[in-house]
């Protein structure tokens, strides 16, 4: 089963544009996570936003985060050719008997030179 | 320090044909994560470890699929026998914490024939 739903499903922007993903999710959760995947490869980390946390600021990426609305968004400033990937959120909740870390079906972002 | 290893990378199997999968994750980390990722869409989670316990695997398809995490490490995903639809990439991701950031491989990629 999946927990979060990202928007777009794709992305196609010119580079040095910004980009913004949204993701919405159905239960409580201990935090949020967004993930990028590059073609053919495995998922890699980029940021992690705990539920009692409102923005935060990674390099090029923020995040933001609603609970009352269950959404998350995440913008990258001055995009990149190299951030052409496919962009997921995960949420993760460690409390009682969950623990799992649960997928979205992602944002496919295809940024043009 | 080394990532999460998967091996193998690719695998071509015919139908009604056994394969394993096997996941050394980071060292230290106790929770270990088998997804199941599907052209164009999120990972899906079918089992999690904390130390050697499988602690959910309610998405594990039992009559088919089987795992182990020999001594809280390594971890074997089985399938057996495989059908068509199996094909997708199999992930292991580790965890210090769950619920926390997880740190992927590169995945192995069944094609079931």
């Amino acid at each position: 089963s999946q927990q979060g739903e990202e928007d777009p499903q794709a992305l196609s922007i010119q580079e040095g544009e910004n980009a913004t993903m949204n993701c919405s999710y159905k239960t409580s959760i201990n935090n949020l996570q967004w993930y990028r995947q590059n073609s053919g490869r495995g998922l890699v980390h980029l940021i992690l936003i705990r539920s009692n946390e409102r923005e935060k600021h990674s390099g090029r990426l923020r995040v933001t985060l609603d609970t009352s609305k269950k959404s998350s968004s995440l913008l990258i400033t001055a995009s990149r050719a190299a951030d052409t990937a496919s962009y997921f959120c995960a949420t993760g909740d460690y409390g009682g008997s969950q623990g799992n870390l649960i997928f979205g079906k992602g944002t496919k972002l295809s940024v043009k030179p | 320090e080394a990532g999460v290893v998967q091996s193998p990378r690719y695998k071509i199997i015919e139908k009604k044909q056994p394969v394993a999968f096997w996941c050394n994750p980071i060292s230290g980390h106790n929770t270990l994560y088998w997804y199941r990722q599907n052209l164009g869409q999120g990972p899906e989670l079918l089992i999690r470890y904390e130390n050697e316990e499988a602690v959910d695997d309610s998405q594990l398809p039992k009559d088919r699929f089987s795992a182990e995490r020999l001594k809280g490490v390594d971890s074997t995903l089985k399938i057996q026998p495989a059908e068509l639809g199996d094909s997708a990439v199999y992930l292991c991701a580790s965890s210090p914490m769950r619920g926390t950031e997880a740190f992927f491989g590169q995945g192995t990629r069944l094609t079931v024939v």
